[in-house]
Order: C-alpha cells, then structure tokens, then sequence
C-alpha cells in the first residue's frame, strides 16, 4: 500500500545540537512533500515544501528538508536545536495535484538542556 | 499570509447535544477544505472533503449524519457534530487548500478541543 512512514516515534536531542528527522515513502512516482510541527495542543504549522526542482529545501525556523529520489526520502534537519523546537513532526505527502494529503505517523522531538 | 482560524478552541457540551465547529480562511479563498481527527499522540485521521457549493465527501467509516459538513462560502466550513456522545470527544482540526494547480499546500487550523460529558 502506499504510505509514508516516519521510522522513528520519538528522538531525544540536547539543546544546540543537530537533528535529522527521518521520512520515507513508497508511492511510485515522485509526490509533493510537506513538513508540518505540532506544539501540544496547537494545530499544524508547515516548515517547508517540495513540489520540484532543487532537491534542498529552506523552511521556517532554520529547518531544511533534502528530497532524495533513489531513496524516496525527504528528510528534516536542522544544524542546532532550541528548546522551542519540542514537538511533534509529522512528513506529508500529496500523491498528485488535487489528491488528499498522506500524513506519516508523527516524531515526537524532545528537548533536553 | 495563508492562515487558517478555527472556532471555538476548545468546547464542553452535554451528551446528546449539537456543536458546531467553524473554519475560516482568513486572507485567501478555500475551495477545498478538510477536516480531521486527532486522538491523542497519534496521526491526524481525515474525516472529510469540504467542497464550497457541494457536498462533502466523507472518508470510509466516518457517518456522514452524525459530522455534517457545510462549505457554505469560499472562506468558511462548518463541521456540526449532532447528538454527540462521550466517545466524540477529540480535538479536531481544519485545513484549507490554498496554491495553483502543482502547487497546492494545505494550511490548518489551531484545533478545537471538544469534550462531551
């Protein structure tokens, strides 16, 4: 079946270091890919995009997403982390235009000091 | 630009009661709006497909009488839960579809709270 997964539900970082959030999908052709965060009890905001072209995408918030076609990833990073980015990431997935959005199951990023 | 305001954020209400739910597009139109379920640490569950001047379309399992869906203008949907009971209770959001066509993004909404005693 077609899906997004996220590898890993929860990750554990130190405030200023990096971190890599983990994306995969299996659809066939290439998707438009979609990062979005969750504070507790908030919606969804979105960090970046990829629809086509430079495969390096810049976000919001210092984030940035590589989308890798042999691998059918599009992985998030980020070079230092803040206290203020504990939350929970979810990838996303448009198969084609108009279709609905595939969300993967969700990273839940925790912070220590 | 593209914000996505929802009200109210959170609500109580009585089992068997009706609440309704708005979403709003605030600085663009929204032909294609969406709403979803989240229950706690999991993924958000689609519920529905708001089209403006049509019907919705409901996603398998999820009665269509009990989550009425009114897209009655390119900057508002509705949800209305009806005689909801206990186990409605979930924070439900609403997304807007915003872009040209290759270029669609989903803008959501900061979530209802709702708890039916």
């Amino acid at each position: 079946a077609q899906s997004v997964t996220q590898p890993d539900i929860h990750i554990t970082v130190s405030e200023g270091a990096s971190l890599e959030l983990r994306c995969n999908y299996s659809y066939g052709a290439t998707p438009y890919l979609f990062w979005y965060v969750q504070s507790p009890g908030q919606g969804l905001q979105l960090l970046l995009k990829y629809f086509s072209g430079d495969t390096l995408v810049q976000g919001i918030k210092g984030f940035e997403a590589e989308f890798k076609r042999s691998q059918s990833s599009f992985n998030l990073r980020k070079p230092s982390v803040h206290w203020s980015d504990a939350a929970e990431y979810f990838c996303a997935v448009i198969k084609a235009a108009g279709n609905k959005l595939t969300f993967g199951g969700g990273t839940r990023v925790l912070v220590k000091p | 630009g593209a914000v996505v305001s929802q009200h109210p954020s959170r609500v109580i209400c009585k089992s068997g009661t009706s609440v309704k739910i708005e979403c709003r597009s605030l600085d663009f139109q929204a032909t294609t709006m969406f709403w979803y379920r989240q229950f706690p640490k999991k993924s958000l569950m689609l519920m529905a497909t708001s089209n403006e001047g049509s019907k919705a379309t409901y996603e398998q399992g999820v009665e269509k009488d009990k989550f009425l869906i009114n897209h009655a203008s390119l900057t508002l949907s509705t949800l209305t839960v009806t005689s909801a009971h206990p186990e409605d209770s979930s924070f439900y959001i609403c997304s807007a579809r915003w872009g040209l066509s290759g270029q669609e993004t989903q803008y959501f909404g900061p979530g209802t709270r709702l708890l039916v005693l």
